[in-house]
């Protein structure tokens, strides 16, 4: 199983739609969590910190949910910038950033 | 402005020539990291280093080596290319408190032939 598990999508919607990414980790001990945002052949860049008590950036909102191993990114109001992969990433033991295989996003007009 | 800059954007290397993948950052970060991306696969660590002279493996090292001579180069060594070592390879940078986010430079794409 592997420590950090992401839908691969896509997620094809409208402009305008409200979309919700999960991620899960095996790892309790995990102390912190980011989502990153990935354009097609570039580096990943970081979108969020993931916080205990849940954070909101604009129309990024982002939550963890320790008991049951998961975080969550949600977009609300879709624009066609949007597009592209959410990569997950948890700093497992020793801190070590291991990320998910991403989730592809397609936001259409 | 925060920077990890990879020596080449592309690279186009025969089976068997030894591959080196250089990376600086200026920001004086003691945790760096190497990861291959590859479809379907994700971001692969190959090899970390906390601090300067300091390396560990990660989770696909064969094939690989690391140096860390100065706090702001790490490099990566491809002893002898194989045509399974194409792949996008970012390096990484971040503080070493534990809960900050990593930065990364732009990648190289490396192609053995």
């Amino acid at each position: 199983r592997k420590e950090v598990e992401q839908d691969p999508g896509p997620f094809n919607v409208p402009e305008g739609a409200t979309v919700a990414f999960n991620c899960t980790y095996s790892n309790s001990a995990s102390q912190s969590f980011f989502w990153y945002r990935q354009d097609c052949r570039k580096e990943p860049k970081l979108l969020m910190s993931v916080y205990s008590s849940g954070n909101e950036d604009g129309r990024f909102t982002a939550q963890l949910n320790r008991a049951s191993q998961y975080i969550s990114l949600l977009i609300r109001d879709s624009k066609l910038s949007d597009s592209a992969t959410y990569l997950c990433v948890v700093n497992m033991g020793s801190y070590i950033p291991t990320f998910g295989r991403g989730t592809s996003l397609i936001v259409h007009p | 402005d925060v920077k990890v800059t990879q020596s080449s954007r592309y690279l186009v290397k025969r089976t068997g020539e030894k591959v080196f993948l250089e990376c600086v950052q200026d920001m004086d970060h003691e945790n760096m990291f190497w990861y291959r991306q590859d479809p379907g696969l994700g971001l692969r660590l190959i090899y970390f280093s906390y601090d300067v002279k300091m390396k560990e493996k990660g989770d696909i090292p064969e094939g690989y080596s690391v140096s860390r001579e100065k706090k702001e180069r790490f490099s990566l060594i491809l002893e002898s290319a194989s045509t399974n070592q194409t792949s996008m390879y970012l390096c990484a940078s971040r503080l070493m408190t534990g809960d900050t986010e990593a930065f990364f430079g732009q990648g190289t794409r490396l192609t053995v032939v």
